[in-house]
């Protein structure tokens, strides 16, 4: 059962450009959850995801971010018009569809997003 | 809102040191509270998770306590190993299964 998945690892963009983030949640899990890990800070939730519906986006930027969970295939962070303050380890977590989600996250290896 | 806090943020032990590692946080409304690992540029791993409900778990040398009234807990390590090295993350769910973490605590294990 492979854990969660996230591609690419690394991710190198220019300011200005846009970084696309993906997600594949563990099988069988619905939830996807996005963090966001600036250095020397913790981890700060961005947004809660089920398939077709994000149900808490109270952490996500209101410019220039967004997230989906389309129905097929995986969850997109997606960030337009990066800058340098973007530059951050992205991690996403995913739970399976159990007591509303209050079961145990299971981290992917995070994409490392470098604005240059 | 919640605030979780761990410190120190940094800690050095010589190998087989008993350790614990503490955590607050300022709510008690939770649903649970976990201990993460993460190694250097990698992702957490979960070690152990508390339902608000319980006082502790164990597993394998690791032991976490909670005392949801007072907002706190401990992450106990026995007889620590040099490969136990790594950043201690707590994180306390609250509404909508959203974790709040802590910033950590790097041990290092000397040999």
């Amino acid at each position: 059962n492979a854990g969660v998945m996230q591609n690419p690892r690394h991710l190198v963009r220019r300011r200005g450009q846009e970084a696309r983030l993906r997600c594949s949640p563990m099988k069988g899990h619905s939830h996807v959850y996005w963090y966001r890990q600036l250095p020397e800070e913790g981890l700060k939730f961005m947004v809660y995801l089920q398939k077709e519906n994000i149900i808490d986006e109270s952490g996500m930027p209101k410019e220039r971010f967004s997230a989906e969970f389309p129905k097929e295939g995986p969850s997109i962070l997606r960030i337009q018009q990066v800058v340098r303050g973007d530059s951050a380890a992205y991690f996403c977590a995913s739970s399976p569809p159990l007591a509303g989600g209050l079961d145990t996250q299971y981290f992917g290896p995070g994409t490392r997003l470098t604005v240059l | 809102k919640q605030e979780v806090t761990q410190i120190p943020a940094a800690l050095s032990v010589p190998e087989g040191e008993n350790l614990v590692l503490n955590c607050s946080f300022t709510d008690s409304a939770i649903y649970n509270l976990q201990w993460f690992r993460q190694d250097p540029g990698k992702g957490l791993t979960s070690l152990l998770l508390i339902q608000s409900s319980q006082r502790e778990q164990t597993s394998g040398r690791l032991n976490a306590s909670l005392d949801k009234s007072s907002g706190r807990s401990t992450l106990y390590i026995a007889a620590s190993q040099p490969g136990d090295s790594a950043t201690y993350l707590c994180a306390v769910t609250g509404a909508n299964s959203k974790l709040t973490f802590g910033k950590g605590i790097t041990l290092s294990v000397r040999p």
